[in-house]
């Protein structure tokens, strides 16, 4: 079954680590996304990409580091300029990257918590 | 800057007790709104894409609603396995990012 698929689950960071989260696409979707949860807030854009070798800031980029050499996958790396970053990270992706008519419906991964210890 | 404010923040119901979910947005101008539900530690599920004030779409016990300023979530007749949090969410047609609520829990006790 088409779908995406984010590792690890659950994971855990030393003060002063940098942590990549995989993300991985089977859709043949055009456009990915991280997003950032907590509780309490909705969830905030991180980075996007529309195409393969490009990528965009979102609204909370400071402290986190993206690449985007395939199109089936997109990792976030969590450096450790990021201050806070235990939180739960949703990786998504979507058909279309910026054409109109019709707006982007988001396919999202399970998942994936980060916890600083 | 496009905004979305979702309310309550939690709602409990019995079941069978229908409700309404509400999402207050501002856009510059409206590319869609969507709904999703999540359930706990899992990613959001899409829902319905609403598209122009007046359209409505509907699947099984959720019926989502749309104006200019609003979108609506009623749920009839309510179940159990209807406990989730539910996503409201906006594009708008400058842009290409999706701009999420902080999401409304919903409870459904037997």
């Amino acid at each position: 079954d088409g779908g995406i698929t984010q590792s690890p689950k659950y994971l855990f960071r030393k003060e002063g680590q940098n942590v990549t989260l995989s993300c991985e696409q089977n859709l043949n979707h055009d456009a990915m996304y991280w997003y950032r949860q907590d509780p309490g807030q909705g969830l905030r854009l991180i980075y996007y990409s529309q195409i393969v070798n490009d990528f965009q800031k979102g609204d909370i980029a400071e402290g986190y580091s993206v690449s985007r050499e395939k199109k089936e996958s997109f990792p976030l790396t969590v450096t450790s300029a990021q201050k806070n970053p235990t939180a739960f990270y949703l990786c998504a992706s979507s058909m279309e990257s910026s054409r109109p008519p019709g707006a982007n419906v988001l396919t999202f991964g399970a998942g994936s918590r980060l916890t600083v210890l | 800057e496009d905004q979305v404010t979702q309310s309550p923040e939690a709602l409990r119901l019995q079941e069978g007790e229908s409700s309404s979910l509400n999402c207050s947005y501002t856009v510059s101008g409206l590319r869609g709104l969507f709904w999703y539900r999540q359930d706990p530690g899992k990613g959001p599920e899409f829902l319905f894409t609403l598209y122009s004030a007046g359209e409505e779409k509907e699947k099984e016990r959720l019926k989502a609603t749309l104006t200019k300023k609003e979108s609506f979530l009623h749920i009839t007749a309510p179940k159990p396995e209807d406990s989730a949090t539910y996503l409201c969410a906006v594009q708008d047609t400058g842009g290409f990012k999706t701009i999420f609520g902080a999401g409304t829990r919903l409870f459904v006790k037997a």
